[in-house]
């Protein structure tokens, strides 16, 4: 068990829908970070957050967005979905904006 | 051209074997290399990380990275059954953004 909690495990839901996926990092650690993994594209960098702030952009769609709380939690907000969304989302958490990040089980969207 | 390649197999071995797995990269400003292992369906796991050059060992893994070639190596001795999985390799920059970038997975079974 890493420390990080994603929920939900599973979410299948229909085209042009919104989806919350929810992450709970590790106690202590400031940054999160999430990835989406598809089985063409591997794991993909959206977006980092550090200690509240974005931190680093990656290919985030303008559907998709993100924030952290105080309490450190993140979420990962994605609209208007479509098929080619169906993925596996995974968060990651780390001390600082540093090197050891460990994964979430991650969340299993289909978007039917 | 990605940043990180790395081939995606399937490599298949006997048990026992001595496994190598490769990365190679084109940003020279990499400094932290990692290796996680992904089983199917669940996050992936940190293995072992390394600052700059240089060999790191733990159990029956070490890690090798060669700064001046762009080439980052994960040997696995004695391999086991249980080591089947996906192996990806990441890296990351010492100042700036510190997303990781992924290979793309390479596939690996251990046949007993």
């Amino acid at each position: 068990d890493s420390g990080v909690t994603q929920t939900p495990k599973h979410l299948i839901t229909a085209t042009g829908q919104r989806v919350t996926l929810r992450c709970s990092p590790r106690s202590g650690d400031l940054s999160v970070y999430w990835y989406q993994q598809s089985l063409d594209q591997g794991l993909q960098f959206l977006i980092q957050y550090y200690n509240g702030e974005e931190r680093a952009k990656g290919n985030i769609l303008e559907r998709f967005s993100a924030q952290q709380f105080p309490d450190l939690h993140s979420e990962l907000n994605l609209s208007s979905l479509e098929l080619g969304d169906s993925a596996l989302y995974f968060c990651a958490s780390a001390r600082g904006g540093t090197t050891e990040a460990f994964f979430g089980q991650g969340t299993r969207l289909t978007v039917v | 051209q990605k940043e990180v390649e790395q081939d995606p197999g399937p490599l298949s071995v006997p048990e026992g074997a001595i496994v190598s797995l490769n990365c190679t990269y084109s940003n020279s400003a990499f400094q932290y290399f990692m290796w996680y292992r992904q089983y199917s369906r669940k996050g992936p796991e940190l293995l072992m990380y390394t600052y700059s050059s240089g060999n790191k060992e733990d159990g029956r893994f070490t890690a090798q990275v060669d700064k001046s070639s762009k080439y980052i190596s994960l040997f696995i001795r004695d391999s086991q059954p249980s080591d089947s999985a996906t192996y990806l390799c990441a890296m990351t920059l010492i100042q700036g953004a510190q997303k990781l970038v992924f290979g793309q997975g390479t596939r690996l079974t251990i046949n007993p």
